[in-house]
């Protein structure tokens, strides 16, 4: 079957800018993580989704930050005000839920100029 | 607070040897252990799920153990290949609760031919 899908793939934006990054997870998975990775690191966590309520959003750096999950199923990353230090590539993962394996999207590598 | 400690950064081999690749974490309640697979550009692909009942866990060549007590998982790979160059990644979910997953930095692997 399909694996969790990220669009887009790529975004470049300038400053200041808001951006919405979408994920899809697997069919039938009712976890669903958001991990953010710059170069060198392990990815780190932001929130994760138990349904379309979060879960846990302990790991959102800021306000600027949000994420949305309305049908439990597709998710989107919004980041408002975009600051070049949010440079990096976010990732997504989806899940049976806990105690299964997390499976991760191919992630979207965002750019801030 | 969870913290994920991979070591060494970097591992160069020639192929055919068989290797270990550390992973150890300073809170021993975890509830499982993940091992995953990064290759340059590319997002996580999940090689090894180990519950915190299990003491280890094989697919394949790999094989990866969990040591609590001592705050140890390792990562065994035997024969290895050219093909398995990458960056390996480990990462606990503690209990508690979260679901979220603690990533070390990776061990980056290169298997010369």
């Amino acid at each position: 079957g399909a694996g969790v899908s990220q669009t887009p793939s790529n975004k470049v934006t300038e400053k200041g800018k808001y951006v919405e990054l979408r994920c899809d997870p697997i069919s039938g998975h009712t976890a669903l993580y958001w991990y953010r990775q710059s170069l060198g690191q392990g990815p780190e966590f932001l929130i994760y989704f138990q349904g379309t309520g979060a879960a846990d959003d302990s790991g959102l750096p800021n306000d600027r930050f949000f994420a949305v999950r309305p049908e439990g199923s597709v998710s989107t990353l919004k980041i408002q005000r975009t600051e070049r230090g949010d440079s990096a590539v976010y990732l997504c993962a989806s899940s049976r839920g806990l105690g299964y394996e997390q499976y991760f999207g191919p992630g979207t590598r965002l750019t801030v100029t | 607070k969870q913290e994920v400690t991979q070591i060494p950064a970097a591992l160069s081999v020639p192929e055919g040897e068989n290797l270990v690749l550390n992973c150890s974490f300073t809170d021993s309640a975890i509830y499982n252990l993940q091992w995953f697979r990064q290759d340059p550009g590319k997002g996580l692909t999940s090689l090894l799920l180990i519950q915190s009942s299990q003491r280890e866990q094989t697919s394949g060549r790999l094989n990866a153990s969990l040591d609590k007590s001592s705050g140890r998982s390792t990562l065994y790979i035997a024969a290895s290949q050219p093909g398995d160059s990458a960056t390996y990644l480990c990462a606990a979910i503690t209990q508690g609760g979260s679901e979220k997953l603690v990533f070390g930095k990776g061990t980056k692997l290169t298997v010369n031919p």
